[in-house]
């Protein structure tokens, strides 16, 4: 079964709007949240994180927002601009049970691909 | 370039051939992960070292699949007796292992097999 689903395969906003990707999740366990961005024929690259104690972090024109009770978190992008057009992962991760810290493998959602349009 | 690097980018096999590829982490990174994503799918996480100590395996990871990192730095991944379905975008990438927040996973560009 899917732990993290994305259930929006793609997703077209103007530029200068604000742009909104949600994820849904069913493992209430997980410890921390992250978004990726992916440009075609590169690999994914970290765009922001949130603990599962926190409800909200921002980085610039990008926030997240955790609600643990629906088990839910979307990331908003404001204002969003043409080279924001790729896809987007959602991914969630237990911290690690060994020693040193860190995390486990991520799971990932089946990603956005959101379209900006002038 | 001190991001982390995959060899090939680009691999071109017949069904039945063992194929390897290689995995660059971080130099400071003592974390590397391998993940497998297939069109249309996210990454799906493969398994993962600490140092050179492989610490998980996903039951994806069948046992034509083997994962060495035996000097803690870079890795390797070997794909025997290929099969078509193993074509797909093979990812790596590495972190700190050290508590929250550096939980952030940064990847490298990834590997394309291609089972012919």
């Amino acid at each position: 079964d899917q732990q993290v689903k994305q259930n929006s395969p793609s997703l077209s906003v103007q530029e200068g709007r604000i742009s909104i990707l949600n994820c849904d999740y069913t493992n209430s366990m997980f410890d921390y949240f992250l978004w990726y961005k992916k440009y075609p024929a590169e690999g994914p690259t970290f765009l922001i994180s949130i603990s599962s104690i926190k409800d909200k972090n921002e980085d610039g024109r990008f926030t997240v927002f955790l609600n643990k009770s629906a088990k839910h978190l979307s990331l908003h992008i404001v204002p969003s601009q043409p080279g924001d057009s790729a896809v987007y992962f959602c991914a969630a991760s237990h911290l690690t049970k060994y020693s040193g810290g860190g995390a486990d493998g991520l799971t990932f959602g089946k990603g956005t691909h959101l379209i900006i349009q002038p | 370039d001190t991001g982390v690097s995959q060899d090939p980018r680009h691999k071109i096999t017949k069904r039945g051939q063992n194929v390897t590829f290689r995995c660059d982490p971080i130099s400071e990174h003592n974390r590397l992960y391998w993940y497998r994503q297939t069109l249309g799918q996210g990454p799906e996480f493969l398994t993962y070292f600490q140092n050179e100590a492989q610490l998980e395996k996903s039951r994806l990871l069948s046992d034509r699949f083997s994962a060495e990192r035996p000097k803690g730095s870079f890795s390797t991944l070997e794909i025997q007796r290929t099969e078509q379905g193993d074509s797909a975008m093979y990812l790596c990438a590495s972190s700190l292992g050290w508590e929250a927040p550096n939980t952030e996973q940064f990847f490298g560009p990834g590997t394309r097999l291609t089972v012919l």
